[in-house]
This record gives structure tokens, sequence and C-alpha cells, in this order.
């Protein structure tokens, strides 16, 4: 199962670019890597998902090297309405063999 | 189109007594996971149904149960609340197709006393 890593917090100024990065070594070739946002009593929000190479939406990019180890979520110009836990999710939703595992979450704050 | 709806919000139980929790899926959504949350041990996946049928399970004590119903609708249940429980349960629905979003309730905030 591919177990995923992710700094516990991070602190950042509003307008500036924020950067997480995720280290999932055992990523299997089916997994794909994606990011939820949670608001304090809120479920997770689906951010981005990618499967190799970056993504980008109207939120976020993501980007993913080649040998898949890691990835990185990109939210440019953050806001103090950003700040929010940051996970990382690895694997293939809907697969019949897919655990679900989160990671421990990052915990951006965004400062004013 | 109405999100994931999660029923009741919020709950007390007493230890020993059982609960049952709601969650009604997005419409067209045949996938729904089960989540407990604490600050402990983060999001945990407790079980996923699709199509009425348990498709996968988490590390969960068999007090931990769920069913799906035909119309998608998914119920859990845990039984012998322990103080342990006392958590945030989610569920999340997606359509059901390989690398899905996943779509989350609010949750259902249950504490144990």
């Amino acid at each position: 199962l591919a177990k995923t890593t992710q700094p516990i917090s991070m602190d950042s100024y509003e307008g500036q670019e924020v950067n997480i990065t995720c280290s999932h070594n055992n990523i299997a070739t089916n997994d794909y890597i994606t990011w939820y946002q949670q608001f304090p009593s809120q479920g997770p929000r689906f951010i981005i998902q990618g499967y190799k190479t970056k993504v980008t939406n109207e939120v976020a990019s993501l980007f993913i090297p080649a040998d898949r180890k890691s990835s990185t979520l990109s939210l440019p110009r953050v806001s103090l309405s950003d700040t929010a836990v940051y996970y990382c999710l690895v694997g293939a939703p809907s697969s019949g063999t897919y655990k679900y595992i989160f990671g421990t979450g990052t915990r951006l704050k965004v400062l004013a | 189109k109405a999100g994931v709806t999660q029923t009741p919000r919020y709950l007390i139980k007493t230890r020993g007594q059982q609960v049952t929790l709601s969650c009604s899926p997005i419409s067209g959504h045949r996938s729904v996971s089960w989540y407990q949350q604490t600050p402990g041990q983060g999001l945990q996946f407790l079980f996923e149904y699709f199509s009425e049928t348990q498709r996968n399970k988490g590390n969960f004590p068999g007090r931990f149960s769920g069913r799906q119903f035909s119309n998608s609708r998914s119920e859990m249940n845990v039984s012998t609340l322990e103080l342990g429980d006392s958590a945030l349960y989610l569920c999340a629905s997606s359509p059901g197709q390989v690398g899905g979003e996943l779509f989350f309730g609010e949750g259902s905030r249950l504490t144990v006393l």
C-alpha cells in the first residue's frame, strides 16, 4: 500500500506561492495522486488529480516527476481563505483494491 | 446538483450504546466510502460500498459495519460504543470509475460519553 509523507505544517504570507510536497516512494503503476483541502468541521474538498508530469486547473498546479515517487501541489498567490489542511492521497479510487489511505495532512496557515 | 448529505450532523451517545449514521450520495454516484477522523489518527478509511456490495474495508473492528441500499444511500453502524469512537465520521461519494474524485459530506460528529 502506498504510504504518503507530508510536512506537518507550513506558514506563508498572502500573495505568495505555496508548494506542498508529498512523498510516496512505493506508488504503484495504476495509482493516481490526488490532493484535497479541508476546512475545520467540513469534509475534504477535491483540489486536483494527476498521474504524471504536470496538471493545472483554475486553483492549483500539480507537479509529478518522472519517477512519480513524490508530487508537489502548488497554490499560486495564496489568500487568508487558503488556510486549511491539505491532504495527499495516492491510489486508484474504485479500483477494487484501493484503500483510500490519506496522509497526515499539511496544515497551511496564511498570514496577512 | 445536491451534494452529499449526512445525518445526523451531531449526536451524543454513552458507552455501550450503538449508533447509525446515514449518507445520501450525489445523484448518480454508485460508490460510497466512509472515514473516521480524529485529531490523533487523522482520516482513516472504514469501508467502501459500490452497487450495494462492500468493495473495500479498512482496519477497523467488527463493531463498525455498513450497508448500501439500491438507491445508493448508505448507512454505517457502530455497536457497543467506546470512548475512543468519538470522532467526525465522513462519507464520500463518487461516480465509481477508477481514479474518480471523492465528494465528501460535512460529516457526523459523534461524542461518546
